[in-house]
């Protein structure tokens, strides 16, 4: 397994602004993923964080709303852009070490006024 | 396409008894995965156990067990004396392995909610 921190563990923010979401694991992984769950609702994956090189997006999920970071092999960073209520969610970073199981954070909390 | 479905929005159990919850996928491949996560009030997803679609036997963890019908494409999973710190939702997920150039993903279902009463 791994320890995933994930910060900040909620917000609340007006619309219009941006939250910066920041995924810390404690040793190196190949795969990191960043995942939304609507209210009530299942997880649905946003993006895959490449080491190195852009995201890989799933349909329905740009990068301008989205944008990711992922500068070394134990950190990783979601941007939500320009906020709206529907962004109200909660985001899980999960992680994996080239295997199929995946591993998550404890999630953050988000909610837009 | 893959889909995960689990058609039991809520379960109770009464605490010290069985109660198993069922999942259903659909995937034309013959190499994946498949998962239990269970997420309490904290929203941690917590790994419960996975079940790799070769191997014909059942996955065992301690309380938590899993009924593999591969034929009729089943996955439910049984909790056994039931504890209240079972109380969570619990969603069962799918993997594939990817295509050449595709993403790696899990596919989840909408998830049971469990209740445990004392």
């Amino acid at each position: 397994s791994a320890v995933i921190s994930q910060k900040p563990s909620r917000d609340i923010c007006q619309r219009g602004t941006s939250l910066t979401i920041q995924c810390q694991v404690d040793s190196q992984v190949t795969m990191m993923f960043w995942y939304r769950q609507q209210p009530g609702q299942s997880l649905t994956l946003i993006a895959t964080a490449n080491q190195g090189s852009e995201a890989t997006y799933e349909s329905g999920f740009v990068i301008d709303k989205f944008p990711i970071s992922r500068p070394n092999l134990t950190f990783s960073t979601l941007t939500v852009s320009n906020m709206s209520p529907e962004d109200s969610s909660i985001y899980l970073c999960s992680v994996s070490r080239g295997s199929e199981t995946q591993y998550f954070g404890p999630g953050t909390r988000l909610l837009v006024l | 396409a893959q889909t995960v479905t689990q058609s039991q929005p809520e379960m109770s159990v009464q605490e010290a008894e069985t109660v198993t919850l069922s999942c259903t996928y659909d995937t034309s491949e013959s190499d994946y995965y498949l998962f239990w996560y269970k997420q309490p009030p904290s929203r941690q997803m917590i790994l419960v156990i996975r079940q790799e679609a070769y191997k014909q036997q059942n996955a065992t963890e301690n309380r938590f067990s899993v009924n593999f019908q591969k034929a009729a494409k089943s996955f439910s999973l049984k909790i056994s004396d039931s504890q209240l710190g079972d109380a969570a939702m619990y969603f069962c997920a799918s993997y594939l392995s990817p295509p050449q150039g595709g993403s790696e993903k899990l596919v989840f279902g909408k998830g049971t909610k469990l209740t445990v009463n004392p």
